[in-house]
């Protein structure tokens, strides 16, 4: 069974802080990793992937994995109300995405 | 660079009817995937396509949903009969290949409601 587990929160963190997510996985052959955000009634939108253990920075977005933990996480520096969504972990493994079932972010202003 | 097309984006349906999406992935991503996304829930894998042949198909409930890509590029899964339980969003989304190291993107969604 592979699986992928995000807590579901919700997560509130207020407007200028940094807001955490996290995400465990199960099977260590996971290749790559994925973060994706969705806002309510839209699809996700994929805002960060990474294949390699340390910390991948993008603008804002800095995701983090550690493979030996099985473990990947997302933080969100200068968070704004505009972050606010249900934000989605995939792993890939064998070539097929799993999904976590989402983190949702609320940032206060 | 166009995205993934999907339509209808809303479709409200009877239980025991039929219904048809369609999805036009980006242009030269060979797989194809459709999700469904219920509420609250992570999207899950109905069928995988490499080019236009199935790659996995192991969540597909095959006594009523359907799908095909005939030529390699768009494709239509189709539901038939339709029960309350299948009101989800159904996602279309695409990679370049099937190497994990492609990313993949989601079209917009069909939202279904079977009443």
């Amino acid at each position: 069974q592979k699986e992928v587990e995000q807590n579901s929160g919700p997560l509130s963190v207020p407007e200028g802080a940094i807001a955490s997510l996290n995400c465990t996985y199960s099977d260590r052959g996971s290749q790559s990793f994925f973060w994706y955000r969705q806002y309510s009634g839209k699809s996700p939108e994929l805002i960060m992937s990474i294949y390699s253990n340390g910390d991948k920075e993008d603008g804002r977005f800095t995701a983090q994995l550690n493979k030996a933990s099985q473990y990947v996480s997302l933080l969100i520096r200068d968070s704004q109300p505009s972050d606010s969504a249900t934000y989605l972990c995939a792993v890939n493994t064998g070539n097929q995405f799993y999904f976590g079932t989402g983190t949702s972010l609320t940032v206060i202003p | 660079e166009a995205g993934v097309a999907q339509s209808p984006r809303y479709k409200i349906i009877e239980k025991r009817q039929s219904v048809a999406f369609w999805c036009n992935p980006i242009s030269g991503h060979a797989t194809l995937y459709w999700y469904q996304q219920i509420l609250g829930q992570g999207p899950k894998l109905l069928i995988q396509f490499q080019n236009n042949g199935v790659v996995d198909d192991s969540q597909l409930p095959k006594d009523r949903f359907s799908a095909e890509r005939l030529k390699g590029v768009d494709s239509t899964l189709k539901i038939q009969p339709a029960k309350l339980e299948d009101s989800a969003v159904y996602l279309c989304a695409s990679t370049l290949g099937t190497r994990g190291i492609y990313e993949q993107y989601f079209g917009p969604g069909t939202r279904l409601t079977v009443t």
